[in-house]
């Protein structure tokens, strides 16, 4: 199992251009999630997904928009980035009764917008 | 929705002391009580969890606790080693924020030799 994978590793974006952060997972989780991490804030949930077909907002959500095709896929698009977009990001995925046991986390994206 | 403070925001022990993180949450039906450990440059990865349920759980040199009265919970670790030097989370599930993990602010421990 690859686990959580997510590309780019690292991004450099112009302020107002768009551009699709890829996740995938092979456990067959049902919950994903988006995260984004700045430094003192902690994670901060941006979107999630119960399940294919279902998708629902974080903490964060402006500036983002996500889509469950399939169980395994859950991308993160910024629609025009823009610096408060430099962060930290990770996907994540779970299993459970609630969907919030374990959560696995992929490697991150770091992204840089000028 | 749900509030979760963490503190310290950074603790340094010296080798072989024990270490205590608290996290206090808002929504008192919350019900899952999740820590996670970040390595520099690494992903959270989950170290220990508590359920409602249970008051105290305890896996090798960590152990958390949970005070449902207070909404608050600890990290407990003992016998710090420096590999321990991390940033923790907590994070908090269930009741009215069903569906969503939230998370504390993390707090930077620093094991010294």
């Amino acid at each position: 199992n690859a686990g959580v994978t997510q590309t780019p590793k690292f991004q450099v974006l112009k302020t107002g251009q768009s551009m699709t952060l890829q996740c995938a997972q092979d456990m067959n989780h049902e919950y994903m999630s988006w995260y984004r991490q700045d430094p003192g804030m902690g994670l901060r949930l941006i979107h999630y997904s119960v399940g294919a077909g279902i998708t629902d907002q974080g903490e964060v959500p402006n500036g983002y928009n996500v889509s469950r095709s399939t169980t395994e896929d859950f991308p993160l698009r910024l629609l025009s980035a823009a610096p408060s977009q430099t962060s930290v990001y990770f996907c994540a995925s779970s299993y459970g009764l609630t969907g919030w046991e374990t959560q696995y986390f992929g490697p991150g994206t770091r992204l840089l917008v000028l | 929705g749900e509030n979760v403070e963490q503190h310290p925001s950074t603790l340094s022990v010296q080798e072989g002391d024990s270490a205590v993180i608290k996290c206090t949450y808002s929504d008192s039906a919350s019900n899952y009580f999740p820590w996670y450990k970040q390595e520099l440059g690494k992903r959270p990865q989950l170290i220990i969890d508590i359920r409602s349920n249970v008051g105290e759980k305890k896996d090798q040199r960590i152990a958390v606790t949970l005070n449902k009265t207070a909404k608050h919970f600890s990290l407990h670790i003992t016998e710090t080693q420096p590999e321990d030097s991390a940033v923790y989370f907590c994070a908090v599930a269930g009741g009215t924020s069903y569906g969503k993990l939230t998370f504390g602010q993390g707090t930077i421990l620093t094991v010294h030799p």
